[in-house]
């Protein structure tokens, strides 16, 4: 069975752009969780989404955003990109988001 | 927000039992325990979980205190692909709870 898959695997951009990234959770998970990690530390929560509704945020500024489609997957989305936004983000799926989460690969972003 | 406490990096010899301890002095009766591990920058891998009673899967072993204030995993036979980083995480179940990684434990397995 397929688990949690997220794209780009790397992405580099510069400072006051844009990127979206995206997840598929695995089938029949109908939450998807996204997390930033930066170098050293561990995964610090971003967003929660179940059923297309947002059901938790964390501690991030306005300029990250996120949605859910339909068919369960997701994106995430940061505008104005910062240094400081360089890091691992993972996605993570759970049946209905209560449950045990099971993390994707994460996609690498490096702002220069 | 940070409700355990793991030692920062630990050493097993490989084939020996490797034991990390968690301490979660301030967990409420509706929350659980959770075990994930992350190896080198990959995404974070779900080990076990529980809540008060031990629980053993084909991974690895999780005992909880009676008090439920701290909890052992416990792998029973290391290997090198077992050296990773290990994070402890308390969170109630039945709510819509981000899952809270502290700095976790850095588990070294050596030869």
């Amino acid at each position: 069975d397929a688990g949690v898959t997220q794209s780009p695997t790397h992405l580099i951009k510069t400072r006051g752009q844009h990127v979206t990234l995206r997840c598929s959770p695995i089938s029949g998970h109908k939450s998807v969780s996204w997390y930033q990690q930066v170098l050293g530390q561990g995964p610090q929560f971003i967003f929660q989404y179940y059923e297309k509704e947002e059901r938790g945020r964390g501690n991030f500024p306005d300029r990250f955003s996120a949605r859910q489609f339909p068919n369960y997957s997701s994106e995430l989305n940061v505008n104005a990109l910062l240094l400081g936004d360089s890091a691992l983000y993972l996605c993570a799926s759970s049946v209905q988001g209560q449950e045990t989460q099971y993390f994707g690969p994460g996609t690498r972003l490096l702002v220069l | 927000d940070a409700k355990t406490t793991q030692p920062t990096s630990m050493d097993c010899a490989e084939g020996r039992a490797a034991n990390l301890p968690c301490n979660h002095s301030t967990i409420s009766g509706n929350e659980y325990v959770y075990w994930y591990r992350q190896i080198h920058s990959q995404g974070p891998q779900y080990i076990i979980h529980g809540l008060k009673n031990n629980e053993t899967n084909e991974m690895a072993s999780l005992i909880i205190t009676e008090d439920r204030k701290s909890s052992t995993l416990i792998l029973p036979h290391a290997t090198l692909r077992d050296t990773a980083v290990y994070y402890c995480i308390v969170r109630v179940v039945y709510n819509f709870n981000k899952f809270y990684f502290g700095s976790g434990t850095k588990l070294n397995v050596k030869p």
